[in-house]
Parts: structure tokens; C-alpha cells; sequence
């Protein structure tokens, strides 16, 4: 059973410039979250989708966005790169929700300069 | 005040010890959860969840939940050295399991070291 695959792994951008990250949920899973990790924040909640539907979204500026597609796929998008904005971006997918937690992707390292 | 705070560490501890990891948590809302383990330069990996108080035990590991403390721990028996990573726990608010749904908050994690 494939897990919860993200990509790009690593990516590399210029202030001001946006940046889409892709997430495959497991098969069969229609809840995808989106975490944003930093050494100083830690894991921090960007948003959840749900059947396309936002379902909750975290303390982050509008320049972060995501959406989700009708086979459970997800994208988040970020514009207008700012260099506080690197980060490790971690998907993770559930069946229902996270009442009995989520399968986390490896991520995508972003680094912005 | 942390929504999820955890013991800062790191912990240190000698093979075939009791590794305890401790976290608090100020929602009183909240009804799950969770222990992720994450290696350095990996994903968080969830380890065990919980909803009821009392003790939950999974091979090596037991999560206690004391809700009226609002207290989550994590014990590690017969620790191993392939046990040492940073364990993070996080809490979600609402119902469990069916259709519920809701962001967990995670604590900033506590670095466990196994030595041999």
C-alpha cells in the first residue's frame, strides 16, 4: 500500500516568487492536512481538506492557500515567497479525520533566498 | 501558555531503561491523542493514539491520559538505542473516530537519547 507521497522533496525559490506543493493521500483516504515545520515553530496547522472541502485552516497569512481535488489529491499554494517562509512542508492523510491520526508524506524541504 | 507543552529534555537514558515523556495540554475541549516519533531528517510517524483515561499499552509503549489533569505521557520500557529521535505529542479537539475532524496541535517535542 503506497503511503502518503508529496512532491517536490526539495525545492529552492526566490523571495517573491510562489511555489505549489503536491500531495497523493493514501489510497482510500480523503482527509489531507498540510503542517508547516520550523526548528523554532515547530509542526504548525496550515489547513484541512476534506471532499474538497477546507474543512480548517491555521494561523497563516492568506499568501498560503491549498485546495483538494475530487480524487483526494491536494496542492498547497504559497505567493509572494518571503525568506521566513522556508520550511519543511509536510502532507498527511487520514480516512476520515485526524481521530485516529495521520500518515505524514516525507515532505518537501523549501528554501527560499 | 503552550497549547501543548512537553518535559523540553533532551532525555538521556541507558539501554533496557524506562524512557518517560510527559505533556500537558490547556484545552480542556480536547478529546485525542497522539504520540508521533520522528528521526532526524524523517517525517513524524504516529506511534499510538489515545482517548480514554487510564493506560494504553502497545508492545514497549503505554500512553496514559489523566484528563483531568489535562496529562499525556509516553513510557518507553526496554528502551533501545533505535528508539532515540525526537517524540512529539499532539492533541486534537472534538470527538473521536467517525466523521469527527480538526487540526492537531503539537507540542515542541522532546529528544530522547538511548545509549548503549
Amino acid at each position: 500500500k503506497a503511503g502518503v507521497t508529496q512532491t517536490p522533496r526539495y525545492l529552492i525559490k526566490t523571495r517573491g516568487q510562489q511555489v505549489t506543493l503536491s500531495c497523493s493521500p493514501i489510497s482510500g483516504h480523503r482527509s489531507v492536512s498540510w503542517y508547516q515545520q520550523t526548528p523554532g515553530q515547530g509542526l504548525q496547522f496550515l489547513f484541512e481538506y476534506f471532499s474538497e472541502t477546507q474543512r480548517n485552516k491555521g494561523n497563516f497569512p492568506g499568501r498560503f492557500s491549498g485546495r483538494q481535488f475530487s480524487n483526494s489529491r491536494s496542492e498547497m499554494n504559497v505567493s509572494t515567497l518571503e525568506l521566513g517562509d522556508s520550511a519543511l512542508y509536510l502532507c498527511a492523510s487520514s480516512f476520515f479525520g485526524s481521530g485516529y491520526g495521520y500518515t505524514f508524506g516525507s515532505g518537501t524541504r523549501l528554501t527560499v533566498v | 501558555q503552550k497549547e501543548v507543552e512537553q518535559n523540553s529534555g533532551p532525555l538521556s537514558v541507558p539501554e533496557g531503561a524506562i524512557a518517560s515523556l510527559n505533556c500537558t495540554y490547556s484545552d480542556r475541549g480536547s478529546q485525542s491523542f497522539f504520540w508521533y516519533r520522528q528521526y532526524s531528517g524523517k517525517s513524524p510517524e504516529l506511534i499510538m493514539f489515545i482517548y480514554s483515561n487510564g493506560d494504553k499499552e502497545d508492545g514497549r509503549f503505554t500512553a496514559q491520559l489523566n484528563k483531568a489533569s489535562q496529562y499525556v505521557s509516553l513510557l518507553i520500557r526496554d528502551s533501545q538505542p533505535s528508539d532515540s529521535a525526537t517524540y512529539l505529542c499532539a492533541v486534537r479537539a472534538g470527538g473521536a473516530g467517525g466523521t469527527s475532524y480538526g487540526k492537531l496541535t503539537f507540542g515542541q517535542g522532546t529528544i530522547l537519547t538511548v545509549h548503549p
